[in-house]
């Protein structure tokens, strides 16, 4: 079936640093790619999205390419600021009706000053 | 901003009792998507909807847990007789037409504690 797997567990970085929280994929149909944000006690926000091979998608300093070849769409930040600290969720879905997305398990990134 | 609606935020029942949560997608979007957070922030999918009609659901709602969305009335999700293991942050998200990838835009969640 389909699958997304991503950076799991914590993540801490000091401010200022690069990031890059990894999601790989499976699946044998064309996909659509999302990362959300969690904020502590707030409603998953949608970060970025991209069905479009090799092509970077940005907001809010973050960016990501979505690389059918490796499966891939990391999340990226070239310096990451204290307000970043939060869950991230690389998510999985496809064209069509009648199909439920899939959600990694989860990357929570904890900023230091 | 997502204008997702969500009641109550929080919800607190013993077990056995029935656990009512309910949803207002934002307007237009025909869509809705319930899911189960856990302690470990990993999700589960539910149940989604298209307008009124069940798309998908996992076997859990089959049973125990009851879920409609009826037209020009708030989506709705019962669990009938709650169970510790149901304690959760339940998650509501819609998706608007006329874009097959789901893109998803959620509410603030109702975290149920049963005791």
């Amino acid at each position: 079936g389909d699958s997304v797997t991503q950076t799991e567990g914590l993540v801490t970085l000091t401010k200022g640093l690069p990031v890059m929280l990894n999601c790989t994929y499976q699946t044998t149909y064309s996909p659509f790619l999302f990362w959300y944000v969690q904020h502590l006690n707030e409603a998953p926000k949608l970060l970025l999205k991209s069905s479009t091979d090799n092509k970077r998608t940005e907001h809010q300093g973050f960016y990501a390419t979505l690389h059918k070849s490796s499966s891939s769409f990391h999340l990226q930040k070239s310096s990451v600021q204290l307000s970043d600290s939060a869950l991230y969720f690389c998510a999985l879905s496809l064209s069509g009706g009648n199909y439920k997305p899939t959600f990694g398990k989860g990357t929570s990134l904890v900023v230091h000053p | 901003n997502s204008k997702v609606i969500q009641t109550p935020r929080y919800l607190v029942k013993g077990q056995g009792q029935k656990a009512k949560m309910r949803c207002i997608p934002e307007k237009g979007h025909p869509v809705v998507f319930w899911y189960q957070q856990n302690k470990n922030n990993e999700f589960k999918f539910l149940i989604n909807f298209q307008n009124q009609e069940v798309l998908q659901q996992i076997d859990m709602t089959e049973k125990r847990f009851s879920a409609e969305c009826p037209s020009n009335s708030p989506c709705s999700l019962e669990i009938q007789s709650s169970e510790a293991g149901d304690s959760a942050l339940y998650l509501c998200a819609s998706s608007p037409q006329g874009d097959s990838s789901y893109e998803q835009y959620f509410g603030p969640g109702t975290r149920l504690t049963v005791l």
